[in-house]
């Protein structure tokens, strides 16, 4: 079946630095994806989209983009803060149903 | 304005138990989903309902049911309660299909 993965599952970095999280999907007829947030104990919260006919989207301090020729999709937070510290996942969404990937645990060091 | 809206929160059952996992939402959306969430994975989708009246499988429907009640309550039912189904399940909203999701905050089920 079709799948969404992400490269990394844990991701460290420094306060006031910028994070990027990838995502490899592998469905060519997914049309929207988006990236959700999932903090310990609360259930996931939309960050941002992009659909298939954007290649990048910008929204507060987060940047989606989308590489449809190698089906790639990545997460931007810049000045990342302590509370960016979760759990994302990206997710793919085809004839009315959405996929996720198995997340990546972005970790803010003070 | 409370979102979507799960109960229990927590849950613990005997093998071969049944129960109902309620969810619903006030924001007037159309789609309704449940997805089940094991420890460091993603979530898996185990039913969906695009519009009242309709339902439909998901990844992994098997040993579940569903019922969209009206446009606002979405319940899963588990029939006869396996360990295997121990998992976070989350009912989530859309406004349409191919729209981002609203979750609610999640059932803890355990089953011994």
């Amino acid at each position: 079946g079709e799948s969404v993965g992400l490269h990394l599952p844990t991701l460290s970095v420094q306060e006031g630095d910028n994070s990027i999280i990838n995502c490899a999907y592998s469905n060519s007829a997914s049309d929207y994806f988006i990236w959700y947030k999932q903090e310990s104990g609360k259930g996931p919260q939309f960050i941002i989209d992009i659909r298939s006919n954007m290649d990048k989207r910008q929204g507060q301090r987060v940047t989606v983009l989308l590489n449809k020729t190698v089906k790639h999709l990545s997460l931007q937070i810049a000045a990342t803060q302590p509370g960016d510290s979760a759990v994302y996942f990206c997710a793919e969404s085809n004839a009315g149903k959405s996929t996720f990937g198995d997340g990546t645990t972005l970790t803010v060091k003070p | 304005n409370a979102g979507v809206t799960q109960t229990p929160k927590f849950q613990v059952l005997k093998t071969g138990q049944s129960m109902t996992l309620q969810c619903a939402q006030d924001m007037n959306h159309n789609s309704m989903y449940w997805y089940r969430q094991d420890p460091g994975m993603g979530l898996r989708l185990i039913y969906y309902s695009a519009s009242e009246g309709t339902t439909d499988k998901g990844e992994v429907p098997n040993g579940y049911n569903v019922s969209r009640l009206n446009k606002r309550e979405f319940s899963l039912r588990l029939e006869s309660a396996a360990p295997s189904q121990t998992s976070v399940y989350f009912c989530a909203s859309s406004d349409q299909t191919n729209e981002k999701l609203f979750f609610g905050s999640g059932t803890q089920l355990s089953v011994l």
